[in-house]
């Protein structure tokens, strides 16, 4: 059974610092991994989507990157601003055929203070 | 991309009660999935709903518990039964688009007394 593993689970920096946030996945035979945004009250906002053949994928001031063979990903933040503050989950599809549906890590929640 | 309506955002509902979640999708699609987020825990799949056929539930989830309806392509529902306080959460829809890219409602936060 895949487990999705991240940390740290909370985050406080000051605005401006880069930070990384780290997931693990158990079964490194995954077919992407994505990483999800959540606020409170505004349900979950993909970030970006790393299919298995890639290794990393940029947007804006954020950048993933996937290591299938040791079953790790990190999501990059750079020069971090207040409006940043959430909760961020990284996620794998379920193996089994058919089904589409979400392996979900426990979250990072960050807090970037003005 | 998709836009999903998920109704009712908020609930309190006495226990013993049933509520049901409605999911709107401004598009046709083949799957729906229910998750449910129990407090500082991480997004769990209920069931996986198609049109025209059963759910398909995940491992602790019953149909008895929470039945689901998929009356066609743009619309589920979700009802959770008989509710306890254990079932106070935030039960998110979620659909796929024609890329493959997941969206998800809003959700609903259920608190149960």
């Amino acid at each position: 059974k895949q487990e999705v593993t991240q940390i740290p689970a909370a985050l406080s920096v000051p605005e401006g610092e880069n930070l990384v946030l780290n997931c693990s996945f158990t079964d490194s035979a995954i077919y992407n991994l994505q990483w999800f945004r959540q606020d409170p009250g505004k349900g979950l906002t993909s970030l970006l989507l790393i299919q298995s053949s890639q290794r990393e994928q940029t947007s804006g001031r954020l950048n993933a990157s996937l290591d299938k063979s040791s079953g790790r990903s990190t999501l990059y933040i750079a020069a971090s601003q207040p409006g940043d503050s959430a909760t961020y989950l990284c996620a794998v599809p379920l193996m089994d055929t058919g089904r589409r549906a979400l392996t979900f890590g426990s979250g990072t929640r960050l807090q970037v203070q003005p | 991309s998709a836009v999903i309506s998920q109704k009712p955002s908020r609930d309190i509902c006495q226990r013993g009660t049933s509520l049901t979640i409605q999911c709107q999708v401004d598009s046709q699609v083949t799957m729906m999935f229910w998750y449910r987020q129990q407090p500082g825990q991480s997004l769990t799949l209920i069931a996986t709903a198609n049109q025209g056929s059963e759910a398909t539930y995940e491992s602790g989830f019953v149909i008895d518990k929470f039945p689901i309806s998929r009356p066609n392509l743009t619309f589920s529902t979700l009802t959770v039964s008989n509710m306890s306080p254990e079932d106070s959460s935030i039960y998110l829809c979620s659909v796929e688009d024609s890329g493959q890219v997941p969206f998800f409602g809003q959700g609903t936060r259920l608190t149960v007394v």
